[in-house]
């Protein structure tokens, strides 16, 4: 099966400009998410989605970033304006989700390639 | 934060098995153990999981102690393209959802 795609792979932007990263999750998987991995760390998680429906946005500093899923399948993340800080690896992942005996259960993510930005 | 300590980076030779530990002290019964890597300049790769039992699949095998307190992972046959950095993470519930909880990793270099 295919796996998670997004694009574009690379993006060099100066700060305050504007930049979008797509994310599209393998077929079937309800659960997406967004992580910020910065240089010599772990990724981090943004934003969760369930379907179209955020689950977590703790993380998300919302004054510059969003992130939508309009359709429950592929997502969009968005910097505005963006800042040297911002230089990192967006990770895109899905999960596959179930329910039972009245809870949500989502199984093992699986990642994308990331798009690598650096912001001068 | 992370529920996982790592030892930040670990040597192996070629050919042999890498044993890669990982402590996770306040896990909680139902927590499950995940394992990834990242290879250079790719997103982290599934590896395996696990909850109480030691679980093998074609990559690696997972050895969970009896009180949960710690794993290993083992590459039974480490090559050099198994070069890269292990994540361990306690896979967490949050707010009726679970999620991963990232540490710093073990970087491993796989030598010829």
């Amino acid at each position: 099966e295919a796996g998670v795609a997004q694009s574009p792979r690379y993006k060099i932007i100066e700060k305050r400009q504007s930049v979008a990263f797509w994310c599209n999750p393998i077929s079937g998987h309800a659960t997406l998410y967004w992580y910020q991995q910065i240089l010599g760390q772990g990724p981090k998680l943004l934003i969760q989605f369930q379907n179209n429906g955020v689950v977590d946005d703790s993380q998300l500093p919302k004054d510059r970033f969003s992130a939508e899923r309009l359709k429950g399948v592929d997502s969009t993340l968005k910097i505005q304006p963006a800042k040297l800080e911002d230089s990192a690896v967006y990770l895109c992942a899905s999960s596959f989700s179930s329910r039972a005996s009245g809870r949500n259960f989502q199984e093992t993510q699986y990642f994308g390639p990331g798009t690598r930005l650096l912001v001068l | 934060d992370a529920k996982t300590t790592q030892p930040p980076s670990m040597d192996c030779a070629e050919g042999r098995a890498a044993n890669l530990p990982c402590n996770h002290s306040t896990i909680s019964g139902n927590e499950y153990v995940y394992w990834y890597r990242q290879i250079h300049s790719q997103g982290p790769q599934y590896i395996i999981h696990g909850l109480k039992n030691n679980e093998t699949n074609e990559m690696a095998s997972l050895i969970i102690t009896e009180d949960r307190k710690s794993s290993t992972l083992i590459l039974p046959h480490a090559t050099l393209r198994d070069t890269a950095v292990y994540y361990c993470i306690v896979r967490v519930a949050d707010r009726g959802t679970y999620k991963y909880i990232f540490g710093t990793g073990t970087r491993l270099k796989v030598l010829a």
